[in-house]
């Protein structure tokens, strides 16, 4: 089964900063790999699909990139509402669904 | 436009079970997956599972095998979760997700209290 691991688990910043969050494979899936937003009692939000499709609706400043086992979400500039918890999800395998651990994103 | 409405709050004993439903509109039942997700409080999404109403074909997380049975009703367009045997550890919220390739569209999410 693919395993998907997020790093940090946590990451403080303060609004206006720009931040790289991290999804790691533990196999090559190519670039079937999707990034959502969920803030506290909401249902998740799609940001982004297939690494690095952006999605209508979603602000610009978040972008995806990577393929095979490294995938990366950024954030430009971070706004106070993007402080949230952020998840990637894997699509390649025929156990496809299972999620990554998460990132909390949180003001410094 | 699509939509997913889930059935309400829960409150069931140990030992019970639950049936929760989502009701899809704004798309071709039939054509795509219903994923299932738990979210435990304070925890991440785990995935379930998926069922496709076309032809009621599903696939498990094996954690969920024994757990969790995924139906659809075509001619109301209704994905089911039902749960059984429930203990402290599957008080959750439950989402149901349309998904083609990927999760564009959520329910609002189910509350399962599992309590006596």
């Amino acid at each position: 089964n693919i395993v998907l691991t997020q790093s940090p688990a946590t990451l403080s910043v303060t609004p206006g900063e720009s931040v790289s969050l991290s999804c790691r494979a533990s196999q090559s899936i190519s670039t079937s790999i999707h990034w959502y937003q969920q803030k506290s009692n909401e249902s998740p939000r799609l940001l982004i699909k297939y690494a690095s499709q952006s999605i209508s609706g979603i602000p610009s400043r978040f972008s995806g990139s990577g393929s095979g086992t490294d995938f990366t979400l950024s954030i430009n500039r971070v706004e106070s509402e993007d402080f949230s918890i952020y998840y990637c999800q894997q699509s390649y395998s025929s156990l496809y669904g299972t999620f990554g651990g998460g990132t909390k994103l949180e003001l410094k | 436009q699509v939509q997913l409405q889930q059935s309400g709050a829960e409150l069931v004993k140990p030992g019970s079970s639950v049936k929760i439903s989502c009701k899809a509109s704004g798309y071709t039942f039939t054509s795509y997956d219903m994923h299932w997700i738990k979210q435990q409080p304070g925890n991440g999404l785990e995935w379930i599972g998926w069922i496709y109403p076309g032809n009621g074909n599903t696939k498990y997380n094996q954690k969920f095998n024994g757990k969790a049975t995924l139906t659809a009703d075509k001619s109301s367009s209704t994905a089911y979760m039902q749960l059984s045997s429930l203990t402290s550890e599957d008080s959750a919220v439950y989402f149901c997700a349309h998904y083609g390739g990927y999760s564009a569209y959520w329910g609002q999410g189910t509350l399962v209290t599992v309590s006596s």
